[in-house]
């Protein structure tokens, strides 16, 4: 699976949009980007994926560069709920038995 | 939320003596995992399911046994557990390995003193 690379800490006002980036230089032709977030002591949380197209669902948006190797997690309107560990991870599914592999991730705090 | 319930979800016991840690989920889903994570290290996959009674090993399955005899559940065994296995453990689930995202339990944190 390829490499991700995130900011260790971003911090973000409440209320305000919250972008988080992503660097995979490496990703292959046939894998995901997957974004998880992980409140501390509770199990990750999915909180969305796609391949090459933008994708957007109740949680998030995610922005895929045309290149793919980068992306931007958006959280349109922060809370103090969304302090959290934000993992990017890319996946090729069948080739790795869905093994997923977190890196250090970035802890995003939101702030009042 | 996705149906998975591990148990127990706090476990603390002496070195040598076996441990068995219990994932079980309602959403009959083909896939689970069992992670650990450590500081420092992030989760690592320690083994993991393609369906009943079939199991593989993950990256850092030594010391570690797991079984799958039912569909919604998925069980990992410390045989003789070392303080080295001191973690909390998550179970995750998923209906596919392609395009679909892995759901994870709220973890067993677990101490071996």
């Amino acid at each position: 699976d390829a490499k991700t690379t995130q900011p260790p800490s971003m911090d973000c006002a409440e209320g305000r949009a919250a972008n988080l980036p992503c660097n995979h230089s490496t990703i292959s032709g046939n894998e995901y980007v997957y974004w998880y977030r992980q409140i501390h002591s509770q199990g990750p949380q999915y909180i969305i994926h796609g391949l090459k197209n933008n994708e957007t669902n109740e949680m998030a948006s995610l922005i895929i560069t045309e290149d793919r190797k980068s992306s931007t997690l958006i959280l349109p309107h922060a809370t103090l709920r969304d302090t959290a560990v934000y993992y990017c991870i890319v996946n090729a599914g069948g080739t790795s038995y869905g093994k997923l592999t977190f890196g250090q991730g970035t802890i995003l705090t939101v702030h009042p | 939320d996705a149906g998975i319930t591990q148990s127990p979800r706090h476990k603390v016991t002496e070195t040598g003596t076996p441990v068995t840690l219990r994932c079980h989920q309602t959403e009959n889903h083909r896939y689970m995992y069992w992670y650990r994570q450590d500081p420092g290290h992030g989760l690592r996959l320690i083994h993991y399911s393609y369906g009943v009674k079939d199991t593989d090993k993950g990256e850092v399955s030594d010391g570690y046994s797991v079984s799958r005899s039912k569909t919604e559940d998925f069980l990992l065994t410390l045989e003789s557990a070392t303080s080295s296995q001191t973690s909390v453990y998550f179970c995750a689930i998923s209906e596919s390995i392609s395009n679909q995202p892995q759901h994870f339990g709220d973890g067993t944190r677990l101490s071996i003193l």
